[in-house]
């Protein structure tokens, strides 16, 4: 079955502006999350949604914001973009306490 | 085989040496643990999970070890392979479901011929 899609792959913004990036999970997994990766970071969680609700957020700004669909599909919008916002944005989808399965992420560079 | 008692951004080994990749964990409530493998220009792959009620779980030529005293996780990777050369990293969940994973700093893991 297909894995995690997310679209764009690459995208170039200006600070000041805001972007959307979007996932589409596994076939049947309803839980989505969003995870931000630097270099200077790692990996660290933004948020989970689950049929529709944010159940978990982690320690980013107000900017972050995110949503989910009835069909599960989810997107993640980033206002006011600031130089360190630049990085890999990687969504995950999974079944309830198994492993997550990630999307080959968005490379977001602020410029 | 290498092995590391502390985390290291970098490990090298030999091709066909065994690989031990360690880790700490943070949250003592944590009831599930992954490994991560992540080659340059993808996301994360799943390579091994394990939860807390084990303390070993085989795959095929990797196997995770838990020490819940000392909130400690390793992956060993036995016959390393030119294949297996990119980032490692560790995941806990903690517990419930509903959180997210929380990652460690991830190992790179460099083979030489």
């Amino acid at each position: 079955k297909a894995g995690v899609t997310q679209t764009p792959r690459y995208l170039i913004k200006t600070r000041g502006q805001q972007v959307t990036l979007s996932c589409s999970p596994i076939s049947g997994h309803r839980s989505v999350s969003w995870y931000q990766q630097t270099p200077g970071q790692g990996l660290q969680f933004l948020f989970e949604y689950f049929s529709e609700t944010q159940r978990n957020k982690g320690n980013f700004p107000g900017r972050f914001s995110g949503r989910q669909f009835s069909n599960s599909r989810s997107e993640m919008n980033v206002s006011t973009l600031e130089l360190g916002d630049s990085a890999l944005y990687l969504c995950a989808s999974r079944v309830a306490n198994t492993e997550a399965f990630f999307g080959q992420g968005t490379r977001l560079t602020v410029v | 085989g290498e092995s590391v008692g502390l985390h290291l951004p970098t490990l090298s080994v030999q091709e066909g040496d065994n690989s031990i990749i360690n880790c700490a964990y943070s949250n003592s409530a944590s009831d599930y643990f992954i490994w991560y493998k992540q080659e340059s220009g993808k996301g994360p792959q799943f390579i091994i999970d394990i939860r807390s009620n084990m303390d070993k779980r085989q795959g095929q030529r990797v196997t995770v070890l838990l020490n819940k005293t000392v909130k400690h996780l390793s992956l060993q990777i036995a016959a390393t392979q030119p294949g297996d050369s990119a980032v490692y990293f560790c995941a806990e969940n903690s517990g419930g479901g509903a959180d997210g994973l929380t990652f460690g700093k991830g190992t790179h893991l460099i083979i030489q011929p």
